[in-house]
Parts: C-alpha cells; structure tokens; sequence
C-alpha cells in the first residue's frame, strides 16, 4: 500500500541555517505529492505540491523535488527565520484514487532559534 | 483562502452527550472530508464526502457518523461522545481545478470531560 515517512522532529536549528527535511514515499501508482505547514495554533495550509517526476515546488523559499528514482520529495529552504517554526506534513495523493484521498507522513517540528 | 468556515471553534462537551460540528464551503466542491489531529497520529480521515448524499468511512470511523444534504455543508456528529475522541477536527475540501488538492479549515478543537 501507499505510506510516507518522515523524519522525526524535533529538528532545532539556528536563522539563517539551511533546512532539510526528508520526506521518502512508496506508492503503487503515480502520486502528486505536497508539503503542508501547521503553525502553532492554526490550521493546516498547502506550501508546496508536485503532480509529476522531477517538478519542483516553491513557494515562500521552500523547495522540493519530486524523485520518482529516490521515492523521495524533501523540503528545503536556504536560510530560515524564527517565522518558520512550525509543524511540516508531508503527504501523497495516489492519482489512481478516485476519491483523491492523502497518505500523511506523522508530521516533523521545526524549532528556529534566532 | 478556499472559503472553509468550521463551526463551533471550540467546544467543552461531557462524556455521552452527543456533538455536531459543522463545515461550511462557499465554494461548490464535490469532495469534502473530516479529519482528527491527535499528538502522535498526525492526521487521520474519519469520513469523506463525495457530493450531496454520497459518504463513505475513512480510518477511524468508529463513534462518527455525517450527513451532506447541500454541496456546502458536511456536518459531523458524534452520537454519544467519549473522552477518546477529544481531538482536534478539521475539515478540508479538495479542488478539482487543481489537480484535486485538498485545502483545509481553521478546525475545532473538541474537549470531552
């Protein structure tokens, strides 16, 4: 079946570091895949999403590409600000699931501190 | 902003009464669908919604039922609540125009005593 793993947080880094976090999928199909952020107290909002191999997402600094050869989709930002502590999901939706259904990753935290 | 409304935003119920929270779309998508937010879990799908009527159980379904009567409103409702199902419930709704992702509501915060 589908599944998305994550790597567990608590990840603690300082402004202005480089940011990785790994997100890695296995699906029977060709899933989109997406990035969600969860600041404290708020709601789960889109970052970023990828329908195909080898697109790259964007949006507020954050990237990721879509790996189809690593199974892999890791968000990555060059220099991040307190503003980005939050709660990051990543997510697959199999694009043969005609009830467009998403597999969730368990969720990573992200400290910044300044 | 994809108009997701979640009603009430809070609410402290006891054990055994029963619960509905309402989600409210302004803009006539087919699928909706209702999630729980617990530490450790991460996300998980109690039902989803596939146009007026058309419902269908997600993963954890058990004690929930819904009901969709108009394309705007899928409400949740747990019939005798239990302290296992103080949770954080969102809803979100997925857009057809693009490629089917699904964009979420502020959600409600349950707390069963």
């Amino acid at each position: 079946g589908n599944s998305v793993t994550q790597m567990e947080g608590p990840v603690t880094l300082s402004e202005e570091a480089f940011l990785t976090i790994n997100c890695t999928y296995t699906a029977t199909g060709y899933p989109s895949l997406f990035w969600y952020v969860q600041y404290p107290g708020e709601g789960l909002q889109l970052l970023l999403k990828a329908t195909k191999a080898d697109d790259k997402g964007s949006n507020k600094g954050f990237e990721a590409t879509y790996r189809k050869e690593t199974t892999s989709f890791h968000l990555e930002k060059g220099s991040v600000q307190v503003s980005d502590s939050a709660v990051y999901f990543c997510a697959l939706s199999d694009q043969g699931d005609s009830n467009y259904q998403l597999i969730w990753g368990a969720g990573t935290k992200l400290i910044i501190k300044p | 902003d994809a108009g997701i409304t979640q009603s009430p935003r809070h609410k402290v119920t006891e054990t055994g009464t029963p619960v509905t929270l309402r989600c409210h779309q302004t803009e006539n998508h087919r699928y909706m669908y209702w999630y729980r937010q617990d530490p450790g879990h991460g996300l998980r799908l109690i039902h989803y919604s596939y146009g007026v009527k058309d419902t269908d159980k997600g993963e954890v379904s058990d004690g929930y039922s819904v009901s969709r009567s108009k394309t705007e409103d899928f409400l949740l409702t747990l019939e005798s609540a239990t302290s296992s199902q103080t949770s954080v419930y969102f809803c979100a709704i997925s857009v057809a125009t693009e490629g089917n992702t699904q964009y979420f509501g502020p959600g409600t915060r349950l707390t069963v005593l």
